[in-house]
């Protein structure tokens, strides 16, 4: 199966910048995906990726090294409104198109 | 609509009780996804539809849990003689395909279910 790991709590203060790693385990790795979740509310998607390296999105950027089993999720100038869980989630070759295996979140509380 | 909408957002049940979930995807949406969220931990696979075709049921924790896409569209998964353990949020995703090549899961905000 899939083991996906993640720190369960984070803080920062605003304007700050914090890196979220998500390392896994899986014997066919396809892609993965960083998601949004605030509380009460649907999760959204921030990234995916498939091939090494950094992809860079805004204020957000996802690292992956599919050697290590390792991601990361960098957050730049911090700002309140990015209190909120964030979801590493994988997809497998083995399993159904699509179906994503996430881990447990990662609760991030920005401080002013 | 715009988005994914699911109903009810909250559903109290007494244990043993019967409930249905609706889930009404994006227009168009090919992909069905219903995923199981405890307080605290990351949502967990039930099933997955394409089109009307269930292809995927071996999350689905038990027989008391059956869900269907009559049409191809709308999707209602069902949980017969609730128990405390079902009480989670229910999330109900859709996505143009497969999400596993590039295309983003689309999820609605969820039903909260409670037993007591």
């Amino acid at each position: 199966g899939q083991n996906i790991d993640q720190p369960t709590e984070m803080t920062a203060t605003e304007g700050a910048i914090v890196q979220i790693n998500c390392t896994y385990q899986t014997s066919g790795f396809n892609g993965l995906f960083w998601y949004q979740q605030h509380a009460g509310e649907a999760p959204t998607f921030l990234s995916y990726n498939v091939l090494d390296g950094l992809e860079e999105k805004g204020r957000f950027s996802s690292f992956l090294s599919r050697s290590k089993g390792y991601s990361y999720l960098l957050l730049k100038e911090l700002q309140m409104k990015d209190s909120a869980s964030y979801l590493c989630a994988l997809t497998d070759r083995g399993s159904t198109l699509g179906r994503l295996y996430f881990g447990r979140g990662t609760q991030l509380t920005v401080w002013p | 609509g715009a988005g994914v909408s699911q109903s009810p957002r909250y559903k109290v049940a007494k244990r043993g009780q019967d409930v249905a979930l609706r889930c009404d995807p994006i227009s168009g949406h090919v992909s069905l996804f219903w995923y199981q969220q405890a307080l605290g931990q990351g949502p967990e696979f039930l099933t997955y539809f394409q089109n009307e075709a269930q292809l995927d049921k071996s999350g689905l924790p038990s027989d008391r849990f059956f869900a269907e896409r009559p049409e191809g569209s709308v999707s209602t998964l069902k949980i017969q003689r609730t128990q405390q353990e079902d009480s989670a949020v229910y999330l109900c995703a859709s996505s143009r395909q497969g999400s596993g090549v590039s295309g983003e899961l689309f999820f609605g905000e969820g039903s909260r279910l409670t037993v007591l």
